[in-house]
């Protein structure tokens, strides 16, 4: 029982490429989470889905595109990466209330 | 718009020492109420949740809630230096809502 799952762990883009970040989750939960997190910036939500088919704009949407591919999955996507979209960036899902953390993935745009 | 206080620290306490983690939150409607420790280059990890008010206890953990003046505190007794990283406190705001807002964290360095 893996929990929550991100790949990759680490990435270099370099300005205007494009990525996709994966998450997983074999916890059988509805909804699913992205955050990035930055310092002094604390974790700011960016998407989330709240079930398998919905996703909804969190705090700081802007520059990310998501798709919940089905109950498990739940990727995000930059379509053309910008410096300041430097940062770690965080999926979860909730077990109840309860939030539970992939490991991060650690992203750099030069 | 929604904000979740803490003091930055860092917060140095001595080993065996009681470490106290303070909160604020500008939400009266929040419902729950999280605490997060997080090491240095890995992702937070829930420790203590706390629902309703007055004290909750759980090992060396004790989260403690007074929802009339919007303050949630952890206090970590025996601190050791294992307990060394960055606690960040989350709320959950409004029924039917599974969105949590974090504050920034506070770094706690236990001295040996």
């Amino acid at each position: 029982n893996a929990g929550v799952t991100q790949t990759p762990k680490f990435q270099v883009l370099k300005t205007g490429q494009s990525m996709t970040l994966q998450c997983a989750q074999d916890m059988n939960h509805n909804s699913m989470y992205w955050y990035r997190q930055d310092p002094g910036m604390g974790l700011r939500l960016i998407y989330y889905s709240a079930s398998e088919g919905t996703t909804d704009k969190g705090e700081v949407p802007n520059g990310y595109n998501v798709s919940r591919l089905n109950k498990r999955e739940f990727s995000l996507r930059l379509e053309s990466a910008a410096p300041s979209q430097t940062s770690v960036y965080f999926c979860a899902s909730p077990r109840g209330y309860e939030q539970y953390f992939g490991p991060g993935t650690r992203l750099t745009v030069t | 718009q929604k904000e979740v206080e803490q003091n930055s620290g860092p917060l140095s306490v001595p080993e065996g020492a009681i470490a106290s983690l303070n909160c604020t939150y500008s939400d009266r409607g929040s419902q729950s109420f999280f605490w997060y420790r997080q090491y240095s280059g890995k992702s937070p990890e829930l420790i203590m949740s706390i629902y309703s008010n007055g004290d909750k206890e759980d090992g060396r953990f004790t989260a403690q809630l007074n929802k009339a003046s919007q303050y949630v505190s952890l206090l970590i007794r025996d601190s050791q230096p294992s307990d060394s990283a960055t606690y960040l406190c989350a709320v959950r705001s409004g029924a039917g809502s599974y969105q949590l807002t974090f504050g920034k964290g506070t770094k706690l360095s236990v001295i040996p």
